[in-house]
């Protein structure tokens, strides 16, 4: 059975940071890209970082209003993606999901983790 | 950036009737389109890829339609369980970026 699981949410200040995790299990982890999405409260899906399989280049790609505060990566040995946060901004606050890329580098996504709630604020 | 918009916004029907929503894309994108189905305090559920590819395991009362510019995403008999919110995303190109949402609701 495919899973994903997210861990490190929390309550964090303006200006601070965090790292979330993806824990994956039931596939072959290294064979996908992985994705992060968000979702504010009461608010609409916002694709936010996409990371290629190794095969592939394990190259990144960044949502605007994330690039060069966020950075994906992935740990095939340990079947684990990557979300690290900086600079955070109250306006990144919402339901964080990771999601598996239906292939190396499919822009689909067929599986998705439960979701972790950050807050940002003071 | 490859803008999504949705309609209707929200969409009230009876067990067992035809529900049609449509997505459009600011600028021609292929059949890289996909749709997601979200319940309340769950996570997005893909229903359809390259706009009329049904997932494994998704009901056939989905399906999707269209290429370029316009899509549709049709329940042919909605059930209960279909009470969710859909979204469209686009993977034309970075960044994906998705519909604001249909809410469907039954009558």
């Amino acid at each position: 059975e495919v899973q994903l699981v997210e861990s490190g949410g929390g309550l964090v200040q303006p200006g601070r940071s965090l790292r979330l995790s993806c824990a994956t299990s039931g596939f072959m982890f290294s064979d996908h890209a992985m994705s992060w999405f968000r979702q504010a409260p009461g608010k609409g899906l916002e694709w936010l970082c996409f990371i290629r399989s190794n095969p592939y280049g394990g190259t990144t790609e960044y949502a605007p209003s994330v690039s060069g505060r966020f950075t994906i990566s992935r740990d095939d040995s340990k079947r684990l993606a990557y979300l690290q946060m900086n600079s955070l901004r109250t306006e990144d606050t919402g339901v964080y999901y990771c999601a598996r890329g239906a292939t190396h580098a499919s822009g689909w996504f067929d599986y998705w983790g439960q979701g972790a709630l950050v807050t940002v604020s003071s | 950036d490859i803008q999504m918009t949705q309609s209707p916004s929200s969409v009230s029907a009876s067990v067992g009737d035809r529900v049609t929503i449509t997505c459009r894309a600011s600028q021609p994108i292929n059949t890289w389109l996909a749709w997601y189905q979200q319940k309340p305090g769950k996570a997005p559920k893909l229903l359809i890829y390259g706009a009329s590819n049904l997932q494994d395991g998704v009901p056939s009362r989905f399906r999707g339609s269209g290429s370029g510019t316009d899509f549709t995403l049709i329940i042919s008999t909605l059930q209960a369980e279909d009470v969710a919110t859909y979204f469209c995303q686009h993977a034309n190109s970075f960044p994906f970026t998705f519909g604001p949402g249909t809410k469907v609701e039954i009558k």
